[in-house]
């Protein structure tokens, strides 16, 4: 079982719409976790971070944690095309300073 | 700030020659990552530095690569012989003590 387990894709959404982007994770020591964004061609950018259980909102996004469940969320408010990207969840190893990524899901925003 | 500056871009090298890829990590941080990305298996650590000390090798997929930290303000990870199923796109990352990574633009290697 891989660490960090992502939907690859891809997600067609409509603009406008919510998209919703969903990981787990095996690690139960786990206790960070994040999101990154990945554009065609460009390097992983942070955009969100959740360490505690329950939801954290950041403009148009909103990053869900249920450490009971091992799952982490991402929804994504009011759909651009320009959200259209790869999403990397990623959580960090418990006991080392060690992210562990899935393999990304890739988004598309259909205008 | 100029991030985390990684050189060359782009690297198109044949079967069986040696690859260097640097890394230049943001000033003043202590933590330094070497990441693989391909498509089949995303992207994966290969090692990772604490104030230019080793930390975590377990990735590194095989002897042929090396990685060396210097000094804090530079890396090298070094395939010796390469082959064509290290075709991938190299990240280098940095952080300062348990931040998240800021990522450098990535060096993609080609190798023929």
């Amino acid at each position: 079982q891989k660490e960090v387990e992502q939907n690859s894709g891809p997600l067609s959404v409509p603009e406008g719409a919510i998209a919703s982007l969903n990981c787990t994770y095996s690690d139960r020591g786990s206790q960070s976790f994040f999101w990154y964004r990945q554009y065609s061609g460009k390097s992983p950018e942070l955009i969100m971070s959740i360490y505690s259980n329950g939801d954290k909102e950041d403009g148009r996004f909103t990053a869900q944690l249920n450490k009971a469940s091992q799952y982490v969320s991402l929804l994504i408010r009011d759909s651009q095309p320009s959200d259209s990207a790869t999403y990397l969840c990623a959580a960090l190893i418990q006991g080392a300073q060690k992210l562990v990524f899935g393999q990304g899901t890739r988004l598309t925003i259909n205008p | 700030d100029a991030g985390v500056i990684q050189s060359p871009r782009h690297e198109v090298t044949e079967m069986g020659q040696e690859v260097t890829l640097r890394c230049k990590p943001i000033s003043g941080h202590d933590y330094l990552f070497w990441y693989r990305q391909t498509m089949m298996r995303g992207l994966e650590l290969l090692i990772y530095f604490n104030n230019n000390v080793p930390i975590d090798d377990s990735g590194m997929p095989e002897d042929r690569f090396s990685a060396k930290m210097p000094n804090a303000s530079f890396s090298t990870l070094k395939i010796q012989p390469s082959e064509p199923r290290d075709s991938a796109v190299y990240f280098c990352a940095s952080s300062f003590r348990e931040l998240v990574p800021f990522f450098g633009q990535g060096t993609r290697l080609t190798v023929v």
